[in-house]
């Protein structure tokens, strides 16, 4: 199975809105609502912002949305703030039962 | 509150076996469908899954991974384990254990902190 793709890097300064595209195939992001997004910070562990596609946990601002067309997935944290800086990482379950994951993107607040 | 904590040996000599726990606290690891994961990162690199296990015991393994690695559960401990066999350097990585948001999910809401495990003579 292949990563999914991700942009390596996106920015946007404090206030504004940026996207991070997640793209894959029919057999993984555009065949099931099963995509999950993650923030993590370094040397930490990875916390799920996203789950099904565009639900989220509680305790997760609504400043993260997440939505799908096609076989593309997408993240979008509005009113940008410091601590949002973050390496984000996308995820979808596939048509082998098995998970997988982008290659990650590096968001920087500018 | 659910917590995960992985454990094992932080060196591994290469064509040896990797072994990890994951002791789960705050919770029974058969109090539901959920699913119980592995997932790895190398230093500086992004996260790759290795593969969950459910109570049942019915296990999923990433495809690049497979021929070498096994997961179980020990109902007993509350914990679960990976196995990953012939290492090399490449499997140099922070393991991290992981259970899922809901039932049959395929989301990881709750993480350990992570264990750093070195492949090296």
């Amino acid at each position: 199975q292949s990563a999914l793709t991700q942009p390596a890097s996106v920015s946007g300064s404090p206030g504004q809105s940026i996207t991070i595209s997640c793209t894959g195939t029919n057999s993984d992001v555009g065949g099931y609502n099963y995509v999950s997004w993650y923030q993590q910070h370094p040397g930490k562990a990875p916390k799920l912002m996203i789950y099904d596609v565009s639900n989220r946990p509680s305790g997760i601002s609504n400043r993260f949305s997440g939505s799908k067309s096609g076989n593309t997935a997408s993240l979008t944290i509005s009113g940008l703030q410091a601590e949002d800086e973050a390496d984000y990482y996308c995820s979808s379950y596939t048509s082998s039962s098995t998970v997988v994951f982008g290659g990650g993107t590096k968001l920087t607040v500018l | 509150q659910l917590q995960l904590q992985e454990s094992g040996s932080g060196l591994v000599k290469p064509s040896q076996t990797l072994s990890l726990t994951c002791a789960v606290s705050g919770g029974s690891i058969s109090s539901g469908a959920y699913s119980w994961s592995w997932i790895r990162q190398p230093p500086g690199k992004g996260l790759e899954w290795i593969g969950y296990i459910y109570d049942s015991g019915s296990t999923y393994y990433n495809p690049s991974l497979q021929s070498r690695v096994a997961i179980s559960v020990d109902r007993s401990k509350n914990q679960f384990s990976l196995n990953l066999s012939s290492v090399t350097a490449a499997d140099t990585a922070v393991y991290y254990c992981a259970r899922s948001h809901g039932y049959y999910g395929y989301d990881w809401a709750c993480w350990g902190q992570g264990t750093l495990v070195t492949v090296s003579s």
